[in-house]
């Protein structure tokens, strides 16, 4: 199985919002509400930020937001901060308790 | 509060094995599954595998079959994951996380880095 496929980087300005798309399908993506996005910083562990789609942790802040269509689900930022830049891997359950995660996107804050 | 506590790092040579540890705390270890993912330098994460904790079922990625053993210890609240024939491009950074199947991975260790080299 090959890993979901993401924007390698995306980029945007303080303030404004991005969103970075994770395709897959329809035997993970598309075939399950249970896509979780995961935020890591350099040299950190990976962290939690929606889960179920459109679902967020306690903690995480409502600038965090998630959906899918179809095959393809998104993770927005909105109102985005310095603190932001990270790299952000969305990951999909596949059935038969596998799981997928995708290639990984670079957030780069301009 | 929920921690993961992975062990040290490791060095090892080719065709060797490695025995990562994961010691759970603040929860009940039981009640959760533990998930493996490891993340090559530089690269994405890899899904590796996971083992229930409350029966010591397991179900491993197609690729690592026969190469990756996944345990348990109820006892102790620690996790083990135990990768043999050890290649160069097992050089990663091993995570354990909390979660398994569908539910989300809400958790991590601080990660192991697993270094193959002669």
């Amino acid at each position: 199985q090959s890993a979901l496929t993401q924007p390698r980087s995306v980029s945007g300005s303080p303030g404004q919002s991005v969103t970075i798309s994770c395709t897959g399908t329809s035997s993970d993506v598309g075939g399950y509400n249970y896509v979780s996005w995961y935020q890591q910083h350099p040299g950190k562990a990976p962290k939690l930020i929606i889960y179920d789609v459109t679902k967020r942790p306690s903690g995480v802040p409502d600038r965090f937001s998630g959906s899918k269509s179809g095959n393809t689900a998104s993770l927005t930022i909105s109102g985005l901060q310095a603190e932001h830049e990270a790299d952000y891997y969305c990951c999909s359950y596949t059935g038969t308790y596998t799981l997928m995660f995708g290639g990984g996107t670079k957030l780069t804050v301009l | 509060q929920v921690q993961l506590v992975q062990s040290g790092a490791e060095v090892k040579k080719p065709g060797a094995s490695v025995k990562v540890s994961c010691e759970a705390s603040g929860y009940i270890f039981t009640s959760y599954g533990i998930s493996w993912v490891r993340q090559a330098p530089g690269q994405g994460l890899e899904w590796m595998g996971w083992i229930s904790t409350y029966n010591g079922n397991t179900n491993y990625a197609q690729r690592l079959q026969g190469k990756v053993t996944m345990t348990a210890d109820t006892s102790t609240s620690t996790a083990y994951m135990e990768l043999r024939s050890l290649r160069s491009d097992d050089t990663a950074v091993y995570y354990c996380a909390r979660g398994y199947g569908w539910y989300p991975l809400d958790y991590w260790g601080q990660g192991t880095l697993v270094t193959v080299s002669s």
